[in-house]
Order: structure tokens, then sequence, then C-alpha cells
């Protein structure tokens, strides 16, 4: 389709598990970024990637996250050792330019991901 | 610091009855404004955004929000309401300058409910 792909759409793994999650961003956007949503709040910002590179991974809680982009357009989040206070939606979007400056990203439906 | 507060978690209006989402911001520096509409199973939209142009923003679907610096307030509004409109809504400030030049802070959301 044409826009943000995410899978899986929902993911029950258990604490201490690993676990990735893959956005396909749409052809041609260059920036990429992750969000998570918490039950009851806004998505709050993860990590954005211009290109293969991390612009800006100030977002991401804790060492155990981390988010590739090797070829400038799939993007992985992985979590390592999850934990209970993990489960989320963990929402990827892209865009044309950087964020700042259009204000226009185009989200995915999002993964769920629930530990247990 | 950037923040965003919008005020109400829930507002429920009848079918053709004004609509008013009431959203405040807090910003260091002159701040870019969006609303972003989430209907269930969907990905986040941008419904309109505030660069610093004209300080009353038409967006989708016949939605408007005015920006007023005095009151650090950006109420999103909607003459009618039609059963289409329900879903939840975000309240996004971005800064256009400082150390964290380009990142969307969401607000928490409110939930429009529209009965027939």
């Amino acid at each position: 389709g044409a826009g943000v792909s995410q899978t899986p759409s929902n993911k029950v793994t258990e604490k201490g598990k690993y676990v990735e999650l893959r956005c396909d961003p749409i052809s041609g956007h260059t920036a990429l970024y992750w969000y998570r949503q918490s039950l009851g709040q806004g998505p709050e910002f993860l990590i954005y990637f211009q290109g293969t590179g991390a612009a800006d991974d100030s977002g991401l809680p804790n060492d155990r996250f981390f988010a590739v982009r090797p070829e400038g357009s799939v993007s992985t989040l992985k979590i390592q050792r999850t934990e209970r206070g993990d489960s989320a939606v963990y929402l990827c979007a892209s865009s044309w330019g950087w964020q700042g400056v259009t204000g226009e990203l185009f989200f995915g439906e999002g993964s769920r991901l629930t530990v247990l | 610091a950037q923040s965003v507060t919008q005020l109400d978690s829930h507002v429920s209006v009848s079918e053709g009855t004004p609509v008013l989402l009431r959203c405040n911001y807090s910003s260091s520096y002159s701040p870019s404004l969006f609303w972003y509409v989430q209907h269930p199973n969907k990905g986040l939209q941008l419904l309109l955004k505030y660069t610093s142009a004209a300080t009353l923003v038409k967006g989708i679907n016949g939605f408007e929000a005015e920006f007023k610096k005095s009151e650090t307030s950006f109420h999103l509004t909607k003459p009618s309401a039609h059963m289409s409109d329900a879903a939840e809504y975000f309240c996004v400030v971005s800064d256009r300058r400082g150390s964290t030049l380009g990142r969307l802070y969401f607000g928490r959301g409110t939930q429009l409910t529209v009965w027939p």
C-alpha cells in the first residue's frame, strides 16, 4: 500500500524477552520517526532518522532500546530484556523532511506491545 | 520547555452542534502548533497547522483553530459536528528554535463522542 506499514500489529511477550518491531515508510520519505504511546497518554518521541543515520535518539528511554535503518528505508526498533513498563503502542511515522519544518508526519497504525 | 495541555479528556456533543476542543501550550520560543486526529484502528492524521502566518487556521473536514499568543491557546472548533468526527484529537507543539528544534510534543488527547 501507499501508507506507512508497521508489523506486527500486536505482539505479546514475556518479561525479559527480546522484541523487534518493523516499520516500512512511505516510498521516498527520507525522514523516519518512532514514537511511543502509553495508555491514556499522547505519543512521545523516541528517535528520528534522516536517511540511514539517527539524527536524534535522545528520546530513547534507556540502553535496552535501539533502532536501525540500514538502507535508509525500512527501520527496526529493538527492545532487549523487555519490562512490563515497555507495554505501549509503538508508532512509526515518515515525512519528506524534518518534522519541525512541516509538522506533517504520516503515521502507521502502530504496533501494540504487551509485556506479561 | 515545550508542553501541551488539553483541558478535556472527553468531550461529547450532539450531531449538528458546535465542537470546541481546548488546548493550551507552553513554549520557550515561537511555536508551530498542530492538531492531529486518530480514528479507531487508523494512523494519526494531520488536521491543521499553524506556523506563523494567519492566526486563524483552516483544516480538513470543516475544522479550524485560532492561535492566541496572549492566552497561549490553540483551541480547535467546528460549527457543526458530524458522526464521522468521533475520534481522538491531539494538540501538538513544536519549537522553531532552540535545542529541541523540530521535535513534536503531543498533548494527552481529547476523545470526541458525537451523539445522533
